[in-house]
């Protein structure tokens, strides 16, 4: 297993088109994290996934987006309706239960630029 | 609400010690972290420390925990060029801080 992986890993978009993100996470890893950053800022809190349970989501997650982990393996990330304030690094993380919330792998992220 | 707060900028001398600031608000994260991020490159897990410790010393790291003030730094011994990055302080389900760009002068 070489790590968390994510693909695409750069969109470009216009607005009001829709994308859909995929992240692959480490395969014992039952817990997955979405993340965003812009620039000159850390990541963001998005959402996170034990198995396939999402449990929690924060409230930058509008309801133009919306996460998923159908089998408790991968997970996709899906805006609707893009909007220019949406251009930023998307970013998935993966750990186990059990060692708290230790979060160690990161993806190299998907770059998204809405146009 | 939770909230992590860092300095933006520290400039150092090669061969230097670097200290990197950090605050923090909630008292219930398990874990602090420290996290480096060079231009282009991914999220790199430098170190952490448990919330029921003081200390911890890694190699040229050590990372200092004051939990009455909730206060978290990270202290890099014999700075080098390669050590320039942007630093991020995170905690709990890793609500992070702006970063601290560290730019060591040769």
């Amino acid at each position: 297993d070489t790590g968390v992986s994510q693909d695409p890993r750069h969109k470009i978009t216009k607005r009001g088109q829709n994308v859909t993100f995929r992240c692959d996470p480490i395969s014992e890893h039952n817990r997955l994290y979405w993340y965003r950053q812009t620039l000159g800022q850390g990541p963001e809190f998005l959402t996170y996934f034990q198995n396939e349970a999402q449990l929690e989501k924060s409230r930058l997650l509008s309801d133009r987006f919306s996460a998923e982990r159908p089998k408790g393996s991968f997970s996709t990330l899906e805006i609707q309706r893009t909007e220019q304030g949406d251009s930023a690094m998307y970013l998935c993380a993966s750990s186990r239960s059990g060692q708290g919330n230790l979060i160690e792998f990161f993806g190299p992220g998907t770059r998204l630029t809405v146009l | 609400g939770e909230d992590v707060e860092q300095s933006l900028f520290l400039s150092v001398r090669e061969g230097d010690s670097s200290v990197i600031n950090c605050t923090y608000t909630d008292s219930s994260s398990t874990y602090l972290y420290w996290y480096k991020q060079e231009p282009g490159a991914g999220l790199q897990l430098l170190t952490y420390i448990f919330s029921n410790m003081d200390m911890k010393q890694d190699q040229r790291l050590t990372v200092l925990l004051n939990k009455k003030d909730k206060h978290l730094s990270l202290r890099i011994a014999d700075t080098q060029t390669g050590d320039s990055a942007i630093y991020f302080c995170a905690e709990g389900k890793l609500i992070f801080g702006s970063g601290t760009r560290l730019l060591v002068r040769p």
